[in-house]
């Protein structure tokens, strides 16, 4: 079975500076996917950004990035220029890749880590 | 508006009762999932679906159960409530993305607020 593990439970940063949010996995497959999701108060779900582990070059998106390590089985969140509206949970996920054939479905989370922005 | 929608969005049960979260889709999604939020957790998978008329197990399957009749609706049942199934739960399909975010696009439902007295 999958694990995801985010080891920080809580990050505190200084607005505009840059934050990075760690996240491990544990998998046998090949083939999957990663994905950052930001949880505000209301509960939505937000897709932050996602990697294809079949793609060498990290995901951007905007002032997020990620370190995608695929060997170390790492994939840390990199935010800069922290602003207050990026205050929440976020967490980290794995889904295998559906189409590669076979076994199970579903996203594998993290426990999250609360992420503070001090103005 | 295309996407997952959730119903009831708060409910308050009496152990023991029945009731069935719903959830439908009109994207197409061949994929449809079911997870549950309690506190200080991430999402946990319950059930999930990979077309009409398949189905199978999560992680914490134990007093749920679904069944996916059509490619649009997967409802989730609680057969008995006990008071260790009050928790956030989410619906989820996928799809495929494109642009930036090329490859599966996962939709999210809004949450459904569950509470077992």
């Amino acid at each position: 079975a999958q694990t995801v593990t985010q080891s920080q439970p809580e990050m505190s940063v200084q607005e505009a500076e840059t934050v990075t949010l760690s996240c491990t996995y544990d998998t046998s497959e090949s083939d999957y996917y990663l994905f950052w999701y930001k949880q505000p108060p209301s509960r939505q779900m937000i897709l932050v950004i996602r990697q294809e582990a079949y793609k060498q070059q990290n995901a951007t998106e905007n002032r997020f990035s990620v370190n995608f390590q695929k060997a170390a089985k790492s994939f840390s969140l990199k935010i800069s220029d922290s602003q207050l509206g990026d205050a929440a949970m976020y967490f980290c996920a794995y889904r295998r890749n559906p189409y590669s054939g076979g076994g199970a479905d579903g996203l594998t989370f993290g426990k999250g880590t609360h992420l503070i922005i001090q103005p | 508006n295309a996407g997952v929608t959730q119903t009831p969005k708060f409910q308050v049960l009496k152990t023991g009762q029945s009731m069935t979260l719903q959830c439908a889709q009109d994207m197409n999604h061949e994929y449809m999932s079911w997870y549950r939020q309690d506190p200080g957790m991430g999402l946990r998978l319950i059930h999930y679906s990979v077309g009409a008329g398949i189905t199978d197990q999560g992680e914490v399957p134990n007093g749920y159960n679904v069944s996916r009749s059509t490619t649009e609706d997967f409802p989730l049942r609680l057969l008995s409530a006990a008071p260790s199934q009050t928790s956030v739960y989410f619906c989820a399909s996928t799809g495929s993305g494109g642009g930036i975010l090329s490859g599966n696009t996962i939709y999210f439902g809004e949450g459904s607020w569950l509470t077992v007295v």
